[in-house]
């Protein structure tokens, strides 16, 4: 079973709509969770953390289901510079409390439409 | 603020030619640095991590190698490059004991 698994898409949404997508976790005892975006051929930059009572940064909500092992995130009134690769990240129990447990997802592609 | 530079930004190298990528931080001490390859098709994967000068952490058996001479500079190298060591090549920075990474601009490298 791979450890981060996202619906890789292309998720193709008009402008102005609401998207949300999930990724699953396989180690229960994952201690870290985030989101970063990825635009092409650039580097991933960090959109938001993911806390266990969710958290809200503007038009992103993230969301974690602990108990069902997965994160979530909602884009609300989605603008065309949403258009990217989302990647779930998730920080392995392993790791020494630094980022070399993190493992990261393939990512989801979303293209926001006009 | 924090800034991690990395270059170059684009490379094209023959099979069998050496390798060097350079990577600096600025406006931080004592960060983890991390070396990172991310192929077409797949997910981010880890190569190599450093706590400090000279601690080098090694995630997979490649054809490559790293070295941290100074606090905020992290090299990633190799003697004779292979074809499939082509990738997107990033190094990223984290604070001690913080699981959240930032990355830099990245180096694209095509072996020919």
């Amino acid at each position: 079973r791979k450890e981060v698994e996202q619906d890789p898409g292309p998720f193709n949404v008009p402008e102005g709509a609401t998207v949300a997508f999930n990724c699953t976790y396989s180690n229960s005892a994952s201690q870290s969770f985030f989101w970063y975006r990825q635009d092409c051929r650039k580097e991933p930059k960090l959109l938001m953390s993911v806390y266990s009572s969710g958290n809200e940064d503007g038009r992103f909500t993230a969301q974690l289901n602990r108990a069902s092992q997965y994160i979530s995130l909602l884009i609300r009134d989605s603008k065309l510079s949403d258009s990217a690769t989302y990647l779930c990240v998730v920080n392995m129990p392993y790791s020494g409390g630094g980022a070399d447990g993190l493992t990261f997802g393939k990512g989801t592609h979303l293209i926001i439409q006009p | 603020s924090q800034t991690i530079h990395q270059w170059p930004a684009t490379l094209v190298q023959p099979v069998g030619s050496p390798l060097s990528l350079e990577c600096t931080v600025e406006g931080t001490s004592n960060p983890n640095l991390y070396w990172y390859r991310q192929a077409a098709g797949r997910g981010l994967q880890l190569l190599f991590y450093s706590v400090g000068i000279g601690q080098i952490s090694s995630e997979v058996p490649q054809n490559l190698s790293a070295s941290r001479p100074q606090d905020r500079q992290f090299i990633l190298s190799s003697k004779k490059l292979l074809l499939s060591d082509s990738g997107f090549y990033l190094c990223a920075w984290s604070r001690r004991n913080r699981p959240e990474a930032f990355f830099g601009q990245g180096t694209r490298l095509t072996v020919v």
